[in-house]
């Protein structure tokens, strides 16, 4: 089955600084998505972004189907940004959804 | 649009009883997954329905789980005979069906603990 790795695994911030999320996945899929999991266990979606480049505010993404990996970015963060960021796809065979291990992450006030 | 919601909330049982959890997804969403999550982990597929009919279920769904849709609504997953290592939480997700892909709206989640 596909693997999904996430980089890197942990990471602190100080208050306003940038951040990169990198999500490496070892076949091709059809799906792919980025979650914020808050520190109450609750999962929100963020971006559905099989392909292509999108921004939300603060957050954006880009996938790079071809060569298998999917960059989450994070400007000026803010300590409600903290939390764990997973990376989650589908194959193309079907709906079974993959997800990484995350990368969790600190922001400082 | 109320969300997707999950109940109980929080649930603990001794091992070898039985328990049951309830999903209800985002009014007319077709779709209805549901995950295992660990401690430090991120979530496991269990199983995808699409309207009231199971059409993947993972190889972490032994014997001893079963999940319904009966009517393409709710859901709900059964454990029998709980071993402390199901001890997680059972996260729930729908989507609207309309795409081939689409994104997934989580739920709260249940959280077991078996002793």
């Amino acid at each position: 089955g596909i693997q999904v790795e996430q980089s890197p695994p942990d990471l602190i911030l100080q208050e306003g600084a940038n951040s990169t999320l990198r999500c490496n996945f070892s076949d091709s899929v059809n799906n792919l998505q980025w979650f914020h999991q808050n520190p109450w266990g609750q999962l929100i979606n963020l971006f559905y972004i099989p392909s292509g480049t999108k921004q939300n505010g603060r957050l954006s993404a880009t996938t790079v189907a071809t060569e298998r990996y999917s960059l989450l970015y994070i400007s000026s963060s803010q300590t409600t940004d903290s939390g764990v960021y997973f990376c989650a796809v589908a194959d193309t065979g079907g709906f079974k959804t993959i997800f990484g291990a995350g990368t969790r992450l600190f922001v400082k006030a | 649009d109320t969300g997707v919601s999950q109940n109980p909330r929080h649930k603990i049982t001794k091992r070898g009883q039985n328990v049951t959890f309830r999903c209800d997804p985002i009014s007319e969403h077709n779709r209805l997954y549901w995950y295992r999550q660990t401690l430090g982990q991120g979530p496991e597929f269990l199983t995808y329905f699409q309207n009231e009919a199971q059409l993947e279920k993972s190889r972490l769904l032994s014997d001893r789980f079963s999940a319904e849709r009966p009517k393409g609504s709710f859901s709900t997953l059964e454990i029998q005979r709980t071993e402390q290592g199901d001890s997680a939480m059972y996260l729930c997700a729908s989507s609207p069906g309309t795409e081939y892909q689409e994104t997934q709206y989580f739920g709260p989640g249940t959280r077991l603990l078996v002793l």
